[in-house]
């Protein structure tokens, strides 16, 4: 089945210690989100790629960076993880217009 | 910019009834999507209905319907015959059609199904 697999689907890092998020899709949808999702509060959007065109949310902070080395592939990598960067990570993809987002099954970040 | 607005944090039905979830959207687009996710406690976000706003008829899927009022700006979700799977978080989510068209969700409604 065509889907978004997310890896990996708990990950525990130490405060400060560089860590990367990965997903992939057999979809071979043009656009890739990256969401952070805290506990029953809706997604918040950090970035998306259209093609290999990188677009930023404002306010995403710094320390959030993201690579797609080709289509099938995205990666988030959190460069310093504080303990307020704890959440979930949910990765999406999106094809045709009007269609919704097909999402993984999230990465949960513990930062300890 | 577009919002969406879901004025019920929590819900509770009891196990074959009906319950209805509310959403309002704001915007300036005539043309635009409008979606309704689950998200079941740490679990997969699925798309359960999804409404294109130049129809005017209502989408059906299965147990989901929706209500659809355009000039209202309303999109709410009714669930029949309410069962235990459906407990989960419910997200109403705005598409448009500018570039990138991102979703915009709203803050979620609690749905508890009571046995």
């Amino acid at each position: 089945d065509a889907m978004v697999i997310q890896n990996p689907r708990y990950q525990v890092t130490q405060f400060g210690k560089p860590v990367t998020l990965s997903c992939s899709q057999t979809l071979n949808h043009n656009v890739m989100y990256w969401y952070q999702q805290k506990s029953s509060q809706a997604p918040k959007l950090l970035f998306h790629y259209y093609d290999k065109d990188f677009n930023n949310e404002a306010d995403t902070p710094d320390n959030f960076q993201s690579r797609r080395p080709n289509t099938s592939f995205c990666f988030l990598d959190i460069r310093s993880p504080g303990l307020g960067d704890a959440a979930m990570y949910l990765c999406a993809t999106s094809g045709t217009r009007g269609y919704g987002y097909t999402f993984g099954s999230g990465t949960r970040l513990t930062v300890v | 910019a577009q919002t969406v607005t879901q004025s019920q944090p929590e819900m509770s039905v009891q196990e074959a009834e009906t319950v209805t979830l509310s959403c309002t959207y704001d915007t300036s687009e005539s043309d635009y999507y409008l979606f309704w996710y689950k998200q079941p406690p740490s679990r997969q976000m699925i798309l359960v209905i999804r409404q294109e706003a130049y129809k005017q008829q209502n989408a059906t899927e299965n147990r989901f319907s929706v209500n659809f009022q355009k000039a209202a700006k309303s999109f709410s979700l009714k669930i029949s015959d309410s069962q235990l799977g459906d407990a989960a978080m419910y997200f109403c989510a705005y598409r448009g059609m500018e570039y990138g068209n991102k979703l915009v969700f709203g803050a979620g409604t609690i749905l508890r199904v009571k046995s």
